[in-house]
């Protein structure tokens, strides 16, 4: 069984970059796996930052700053954060269609900016 | 404003049923693959199904393959989640969430709802 796989935490310095990326425990990530990200705060539902569908690749939802990014890198879906700011501090988890109309969430990211 | 309201969560003894609903609006709701996603406490997301907008499509995690039930109604413009033979692993906030597309599967969630809170316990 395939396995969405994340870093469970990273840490950025404020004004630093960081990408997190996601993986799959067999083969590669691709485009057709149509990889979304998202963001969570404690007690909050999460936000929608990146997204792909078959018409539209690594597209930033409606109000998500351009300091985040989406993109391929190697095998893996990767979410690129710029200029990190403190209230980027949250949990980051990513989607990828599985085939046969099943999705999966990686684990998370715990992302700390100290 | 697209809104996605949850309702029917609670708590419920190990062997039940209960059925979630999801009231849709601000969006053409028959024109969009609809999903439920849900997160247990102090965990992870999980996705736990998806229906194409015409119901033609149909998908459920292996967690919860054969004993839930997801399903929409296109004059109700909502979304439900029928949950039979509950564990105490399907104890999780449940959220309702919109697709970006008309079919489920070629796109992730665009817009999520506040979620509704399902305890199973005896």
């Amino acid at each position: 069984q395939t396995v969405v796989t994340q870093e469970p935490s990273l840490s950025v310095s404020p004004g630093g970059t960081v990408t997190l990326t996601c993986g799959l425990t067999s083969g590669s990530v691709l485009t057709t796996f149509y990889p979304t990200w998202y963001q969570q705060t404690p007690g909050q539902a999460p936000r929608t930052l990146i997204y792909s569908t078959a018409s539209r690749t690594n597209v930033r939802s409606s109000g998500v700053p351009d300091r985040f990014s989406g993109s391929i890198l190697g095998n893996k879906a990767a979410l690129t954060i710029t200029e990190a700011q403190a209230d980027d501090e949250s949990d980051y988890y990513c989607m990828l269609y599985l085939g046969n109309f099943i999705w999966a969430f990686g684990g998370g990211t715990k992302l700390t900016v100290l | 404003e697209v809104q996605l309201v949850e309702s029917g969560g609670g708590l419920v003894q190990p062997g039940r049923s209960l059925r979630l609903s999801c009231a849709a609006s601000g969006f053409t709701f028959n024109d969009f693959g609809m999903h439920w996603v849900r997160q247990a406490p102090g965990k992870g997301l999980e996705w736990v199904s998806g229906m194409h907008w015409n119901g033609d499509a149909i998908g459920y995690a292996d967690s919860v393959k054969g004993r839930f039930t997801i399903s929409r109604d296109r004059t109700k413009t909502s979304l439900y989640l029928q949950m039979n033979s509950l564990i105490s692993e399907d104890t999780a906030l449940y959220y309702c969430a919109k697709g970006y597309t008309a079919y489920y599967s070629t796109g992730g969630v665009d817009v999520w709802g506040q979620g509704t809170m399902v305890t199973v316990s005896s």
